[in-house]
Parts: structure tokens; sequence; C-alpha cells
């Protein structure tokens, strides 16, 4: 069984500073990992994902994520945050042979100016 | 090159009514699903196809259905409309294997009263 938790539901952050919304997942086989973002009234987009290799990986709009196997989590970061970042994050994981993804419940990034 | 879209973009229902969430993709993806996103819970799967012809359940498929007739259209149908089906509804695609990107639509917000 795979399974993702976000803890944070809520992240305020002021205009220019760095965040971290974190992510943690459970699986007994080894997974790929993927961060999706929602802007109001959108669909989901894809970020960046995590398939094999290097653990760092950079995305979208400035955002990177690093896999940690040892801690099961898939934080995602970025340094200096802009008003256009205001939006749903989810993390999102599929176990090695599970042919779909599970989401976590979301974190609502506001960036106060 | 529109994507996925979704008809319609708001509906309300009366409890016991049936209707059909169209969705159609302009990308030749083999693969299509059909979430449900309820606030704090995340996207949840209700069905999704791996093909013209080919549907499974999800971990949400109790009172919808759906079908696959073509590589572009994916409808969802509720048949007897209860207010638990109140959510937002995106449909996506991607083009094979859970490491490909998938791609939503807008949305449908469907409310059963």
């Amino acid at each position: 069984a795979q399974s993702v938790t976000q803890l944070d539901s809520q992240v305020p952050v002021f205009e220019e500073a760095p965040v971290e919304l974190r992510c943690n997942y459970s699986s007994s086989v080894s997974v790929y990992l993927f961060w999706y973002v929602q802007y109001p009234n959108q669909g989901l987009q894809l970020l960046l994902k995590y398939l094999s290799g290097s653990t760092l990986v950079k995305g979208i709009n400035g955002f990177e994520a690093e896999f940690n196997k040892s801690q099961t989590s898939f934080h995602l970061r970025k340094p200096s945050v802009h008003i256009s970042d205001t939006a749903e994050y989810f993390c999102a994981v599929s176990a090695l042979g599970n042919e779909k993804l599970t989401f976590g419940t979301g974190t609502r990034l506001t960036i106060i100016p | 090159n529109a994507g996925v879209t979704q008809t319609p973009k708001f509906r309300i229902l009366k409890i016991g009514q049936s209707m059909t969430l169209q969705c159609t993709q302009d990308m030749n993806h083999n693969y299509m699903y059909w979430y449900r996103q309820d606030p704090g819970m995340g996207l949840k799967l209700i069905y999704y196809s791996v093909g013209a012809g080919i549907t499974d359940k999800g971990e949400v498929p109790n009172g919808y259905n759906v079908s696959r007739s073509t590589t572009e259209d994916f409808p969802l149908r509720l048949e007897l409309a209860a207010p638990s089906q109140t959510s937002v509804y995106f449909c996506a695609s991607s083009s094979g294997l859970v490491t490909d990107t998938q791609y939503f639509g807008p949305g449908t917000r469907l409310t059963v009263l």
C-alpha cells in the first residue's frame, strides 16, 4: 500500500521569504514522487517529479524538492516566494508496480505582501 | 491544442437526478482518469481507463459509471445523485505510464441538494 502525508494544511509566508512545504510518504517498495500545483479555480499542473537518480529535483517557477529515502520525505522548497505562488500544493506518490497516483490532502500556500 | 476540456463548469442537481460529466482530450493520450476533490481531502480516484474500451475502478467508484468508446472522450455518469457526491470533479489524461505527467482539466463543481 502507498500513502502520502502533508502535515501542514496551510502555510502563510511573507513575500520574498523562503518556504518549505512538507511531504512524507509510506511504501514498502520503491516509489515515484510528484508535486502538483493548483492555482485558484484551475486544474492541477505538474511542478516536478522524482523518478530516479539525483535526489534533488528542480521544477518550474523556481521550485525544487529533495528526495530523502531514510526519512521517507519529499519536501518542496523555494528560496523566495512571490504573490503569484499563492496556490494549493499537492504531493503524490506511486509505488513501483502501481499504475495509480495517491495524492496528499494538499497545503494551501498564502503569500503575505 | 486545448488539452483536457470538461463540461459543464458548474451544475446543481436535486437528489435522485442523473447527469453526465463530459471530458475530452486532444493529446491522443491512452490513459484517462476521473478524480473528485473534497475540501481537506485531496484528490480521490474514481475511475480510470488505459485505452478505448478498457476501464477500471479507482478508490471511490460507488455511485458512478464510466465508458470509453473513443480515445478522446471519457464521460462520467452519476445515476442517482446524492448529497455525498457534492464535490469538484477533475478529469485528467496521460500518455501512459504512471511516471508520465497527468494533464488536468479545469474541473466541474457539482452540488447535490
